[in-house]
């Protein structure tokens, strides 16, 4: 958790609100990827970036190597995106290694 | 149909005893990680390998061993486990090399006894 450090550490949202989360490395990453951990423990892939910036759905995300800091925005959160968000970098630029975040644990309240 | 299945499951394991993770894929990539989560914390690699019959340590390999038989398998290996062994373990495939996302298994919840 010290060399990628996400905030906040828990959120709550109302159903239809716009939130942003956010990690900050203290390391040179080369690329970041985003996961969301559901209540039943699955790993789902939400982003692969290089620095720059991806949008799927109500969700985008941006990567910005140089000031060593990564996004993901949701916007008109829905119940089923609760969970936890998990940002993890790659440093090595060869082998695929990742080092996580400790996580924002979303809830989306009704 | 899942491309990284991990067997098994749950598993009860009692202290000093032998434990065997194993993961299979079907996305044909060269990387295969092990990583493990401890309760309210982020994931940290256990150990990871490129290539059949080859395996390299991660961030945290101590009281682990692993093996790679073939592309597709790729086990974890506790000879002793210890009570601080407790965990979720996640199995995960990438193609390394800055080309692309991992993909995780389901997890095996281990409980050491």
């Amino acid at each position: 958790g010290d060399k990628v450090k996400q905030s906040p550490s828990a959120l709550s949202l109302q159903e239809g609100t716009n939130s942003a989360l956010r990690c900050n490395f203290s390391i040179a990453a080369t690329t970041v990827q985003w996961f969301l951990q559901n209540p039943r423990g699955s790993l789902i892939n939400l982003f692969y970036l290089v620095p720059g910036t991806k949008e799927n759905g109500r969700l985008k995300s941006a990567f910005d190597s140089k000031e060593s800091y990564s996004t993901l925005h949701i916007r008109d959160a829905q119940l089923e995106d609760s969970g936890t968000y998990f940002c993890a970098a790659d440093i090595t630029g060869n082998t695929g290694k990742l080092i996580f975040g400790l996580g924002t644990t979303l809830q989306v309240q009704p | 149909e899942a491309a990284v299945t991990q067997s098994p499951r749950s598993k009860v394991a009692v202290t000093g005893g032998k434990v065997t993770l194993s993961c299979h894929q079907t996305n044909n990539h060269d990387y295969m990680y092990w990583y493990r989560q401890d309760t309210g914390h982020g994931l940290r690699l256990i150990h990871y390998s490129y290539v059949a019959d080859s395996t390299e340590k991660g961030d945290i390999p101590d009281g682990y061993k692993a093996s790679r038989p073939s592309q597709e398998n790729f086990s974890l290996i506790l000879e002793l486990a210890s009570l601080s062994q407790t965990a979720v373990y996640f199995c995960a495939t990438g193609l390394g090399a800055n080309t692309g996302q991992l993909y995780f298994g389901e997890g095996s919840k281990l409980t050491v006894l």
